[in-house]
């Protein structure tokens, strides 16, 4: 069954320094997705991405967030100055856009130093 | 704008039995899908179930299924002849109309007891 794979599983940064997350979404998926969830709390959305381009962010997504499909089928994002409180499980979805069901990676464990 | 609420932090069943989780919802859009997923300690999220806001019949997905209130904008999780293996945290979610957007309920933690 085809499923979205990320990587890293776990990932360990110093304040300050860049993260890159990697996804790759199911292949017919037109629609993909980063939510993140702080221990023990809800599932927040960051980002949806349709078409090569963003469709929505939240206010959580700042400047300091990007997201990119560098190649068709890795679809990334990009922490640029990680602080603290970017300390969480960080999960990419995609869909297709027909039934709306939206297929979670297994995340990816970010702490910050 | 969207909200899903679900107010049981945490629910107990004893294991056979059934249990009901409850997910209310608000939204704007005259189109929408609502989902239920599952987590267990492990972390993943796991699609359980789907309703979209047209579809007349509950959906059901073995074991589950969602009692779909339309009018009363609720969308309760039914789990029947529960297993130990279905403790875990649950969360309700609601999908925008344009696909743009899921949002998502505090969730609930379910414990089975054996």
């Amino acid at each position: 069954e085809p499923e979205v794979t990320q990587t890293p599983s776990h990932q360990v940064t110093q304040m300050g320094q860049e993260v890159i997350l990697r996804c790759v979404p199911i292949s017919n998926h037109l629609y993909f997705y980063w939510y993140r969830q702080i221990l023990g709390q809800k599932v927040e959305f960051l980002v949806s991405f349709y078409n090569n381009e963003i469709s929505e962010k939240s206010e959580i997504f700042d400047d300091q967030f990007s997201v990119e499909r560098p190649d068709g089928s890795n679809f990334t994002l990009k922490i640029r100055s990680t602080k603290l409180e970017d300390s969480a499980m960080y999960f990419c979805a995609s869909g297709t856009g027909y039934t709306g069901e939206l297929f979670f990676g297994e995340g990816s464990r970010l702490t910050v130093l | 704008a969207q909200k899903i609420t679900q107010t049981q932090p945490g629910m107990f069943v004893q294991e056979k039995e059934a249990v009901t989780l409850d997910c209310t919802y608000d939204t704007s859009d005259q189109s929408y899908g609502l989902f239920w997923y599952k987590q267990p300690s492990s972390g993943e999220m796991i699609f359980l179930i789907y309703q979209g806001s047209y579809d007349e019949q509950n959906a059901t997905e073995g074991r589950y299924s969602l009692n779909f209130q339309k009018a009363r904008k609720s969308a309760n999780l039914v789990i029947s002849a529960s297993q130990l293996g279905d403790s875990a945290m649950y969360f309700c979610a609601i999908r925008t109309h344009n696909f743009n957007k899921f949002y998502f309920g505090s969730g609930t933690k379910l414990n089975v007891k054996p």
